[in-house]
């Protein structure tokens, strides 16, 4: 079964700090990866995946993340860090069953200091 | 047009009563899941449809949880006699498909329903 290891709950940054978000997964196949962010009563939104094609994938909003096998991670980061970039994040890998339904880290949450 | 709509936002029940969580996903979506996401967690799995079918329930935690879609588009997630451990964000997300890649496979979330169970 696939799963998603988040370190660390909250990480607070000042505002043009480097951001990054820790994820690393356990999977029996090439795995298909995610990162989700979620506002304050918004639903969850892609910020970007890897599907097996760069390992280095740029996502929306100035965020990318690095594929990295021989670690079993695929970190989030963003050069620097803005004031609205403060919510909740999540790492995602996605299962090979019915529906292929994706499987949540626990989420870590930014804050961004000014 | 409209992304995937819970109704309603936000539901306070008493121990042992049903509610019932609706979900209107996008437009011509084929596939439609629930996810349970407790204060401080990451969303949980609990259900899958396609179309009307529903594949997967492995994650529904007990037989209290039923969920059903019985024309393929609207989805309702029922729980029977609430208990406080209930108390959640059920979220409902809604895809083009679940298989083929890119965009159609790209799941869109809704906002979610928030269950206090008092």
């Amino acid at each position: 079964a696939q799963s998603v290891t988040q370190l660390g709950s909250h990480v607070s940054v000042s505002e043009g700090a480097l951001v990054l978000l820790r994820c690393n997964y356990s999977s029996s196949v090439p795995p298909y990866l995610f990162w989700y962010v979620q506002y304050p009563n918004q639903g969850l939104q892609l910020l970007l995946k890897y599907t097996s094609a760069a390992t280095l994938v740029k996502g929306i909003n100035g965020f990318e993340a690095e594929f990295k096998k021989s670690e079993t991670s695929f970190h989030l980061t963003k050069p620097s860090a803005h004031m609205s970039d403060a919510a909740e994040y999540f790492c995602a890998v996605r299962g090979n069953n019915a529906g292929n339904m994706l499987t949540f880290g626990g989420g870590t949450r930014l804050m961004v200091k000014p | 047009g409209a992304g995937v709509s819970q109704s309603p936002r936000y539901k306070v029940a008493k121990r042992g009563q049903d509610v019932a969580l609706r979900c209107d996903p996008i437009s011509g979506h084929v596939s439609l899941f629930w996810y349970q996401q407790a204060l401080g967690q990451g969303p949980e799995f609990l259900t899958y449809f396609q179309n009307e079918a529903q594949l997967d329930k492995s994650g529904l935690p007990s037989d209290r949880f039923f969920a059903e879609r019985p024309e393929g588009s609207v989805s309702t997630l029922k729980i029977q006699r609430t208990q406080q451990e209930d108390s959640a964000v059920y979220l409902c997300a809604s895809s083009l498909l679940s298989l083929g890649g890119g965009e159609r496979e790209k799941l869109f979330f809704g906002s979610g329903t928030q269950l206090s169970v008092l």
